[in-house]
Parts: structure tokens; C-alpha cells; sequence
């Protein structure tokens, strides 16, 4: 169980373009999905809390007009890059928590997306 | 400062080897704690919570001083599977939900 997939695994897209990132959680509902970054050789870092109805909270420096957000089903939360650049280029990781499990804290990972800009 | 800091490494041992890595966390509030593994290009997975008591699981024993802000994690007879980047990740409260922070990992070789 605890299962969370993630589409595409990899993408590659031009300078200026959008893309969509989905996040889902196969097997339980999430009313709490996040969205982390990872650069080469870096830790993860939370971009966005994302919850089920409404409006994502996102940490300090992470454009939230650049990086759109939607969680518009218990079982599903998406990432938008708008307009991605090559400093957009990295490893996109989502996870979801399971609030019905006894330890309600724990996150399930997605197996991330690894998005390059040309 | 980090809210999580790691040593980078890389820590290269031989099989059979016994291995320590050190973590110290930023926030006094932070209310759990945690050490995951990432092998290279895929998700964090967790290899175990970490308890103020210590706890063990396998060859793998975690430590946890609060007074300190110290996270340790111990690998008894390495395997060359034990090859990955170890992760100390704490969870704290802030800004009203429970959020991981990730230190930068620690980075395992095991050689035959």
C-alpha cells in the first residue's frame, strides 16, 4: 500500500515552454501533497504544501506565478513549470501523506521527474 | 547555518565495515526524526524513524540527542547493497503543517 506515481518520469522541453507534472496517490486519499526540487549533489527542498480544495502554501523564494499548483482531488495534485528555463532543469519529487495511517506524519514519495530545459 | 547539516562524504568502506554517520539539526522544536536512503537518480525511501531511546533495526541503529540536536546513524557489517546516499531528514511544524527538512545526504561506497 502507500503507493504515489508520478508523470512523466523525465521530461525534456524547450526554453519558454510549460509543463505538467502529476502527482497521484494510487491506493489512499491525500488531503496533503508536497513538492520538492533536488539539484545535482543537493538536498531536497520543499517548494509547496499542497492541499485538497485549496490554495497551495508555498516557501520563501519559490514563485508561486512560476511554479502553479493544483490539488483538485484527494488522489491527485499537479505541477505546472510556466515558462521553464534551463535554471528550471532538476529532479521534481512529490509526496503525499496518508492521514488515515497511525503515523499520519509519514510521507510517501513519488519516484520524482527529471525535467531539462534547453 | 543549514536547518540540517550532514558530512557530504564520501565514506568509502569495505565490506564487513562498521560506519557512523553525524547529523545535527537548527530548529530545538523539530518533533521527529528520521533517516532515509536515495540511491542515485530515485526517490528518498525511509530506513527508519529515529527515537529519543535509540533504536535498532538490523544491522542499522539509530541515536538521537535532543539536548545536543544530534542525529547518529550506525551500519554494522556493511553490505555493498548499503551503496547509496543517506539522508537525515527532521519534521517540523512551522507555518502551520508538519514539513520534512532534508539534510544534503551523506554518501555511502561499499567495496568489495
Amino acid at each position: 500500500g502507500a503507493v504515489v506515481s508520478q508523470h512523466p518520469s523525465w521530461v525534456i522541453c524547450k526554453s519558454g515552454t510549460s509543463v505538467k507534472i502529476e502527482c497521484r496517490s494510487l491506493d489512499f486519499q491525500a488531503t496533503t501533497m508536497f513538492w520538492y526540487r533536488q539539484f545535482p549533489k543537493q538536498s531536497l527542498m520543499l517548494m509547496a504544501t499542497s492541499n485538497e480544495g485549496s490554495k497551495a502554501t508555498y516557501e520563501q523564494g519559490v514563485e508561486k506565478d512560476k511554479f502553479l499548483i493544483n490539488h483538485a482531488s484527494l488522489t491527485l495534485s499537479t505541477l505546472t513549470v510556466t515558462s521553464a528555463h534551463p535554471e528550471d532543469s532538476s529532479f521534481y519529487i512529490c509526496s503525499a501523506r496518508d492521514q488515515g495511517l497511525i503515523s499520519p506524519n509519514e510521507q510517501f514519495f513519488g519516484p520524482g521527474t527529471r525535467l531539462t530545459v534547453l | 547555518r543549514k536547518e540540517v547539516e550532514q558530512d557530504p562524504g564520501p565514506f568509502n568502506v569495505p565490506e564487513g565495515a562498521t560506519v557512523a554517520f553525524n547529523c545535527t539539526y537548527s530548529n530545538s522544536a523539530s518533533q521527529s526524526f528520521f533517516w532515509y536512503r536515495q540511491d542515485c537518480r530515485k526517490e528518498p525511501k525511509l530506513l527508519m524513524s529515529v527515537y529519543s531511546s535509540g533504536n535498532e533495526d538490523g544491522r542499522f541503529t539509530a541515536q538521537l540527542n535532543r539536548a545536543s540536536q544530534y542525529i547518529s546513524l550506525l551500519i554494522r557489517d556493511s553490505k555493498l547493497s548499503d551503496s547509496a546516499t543517506y539522508l537525515c531528514v527532521v519534521n517540523t511544524f512551522s507555518g502551520g503543517y508538519n514539513k520534512l527538512i532534508f539534510g544534503a545526504g551523506t554518501r555511502l561506497a561499499v567495496h568489495p
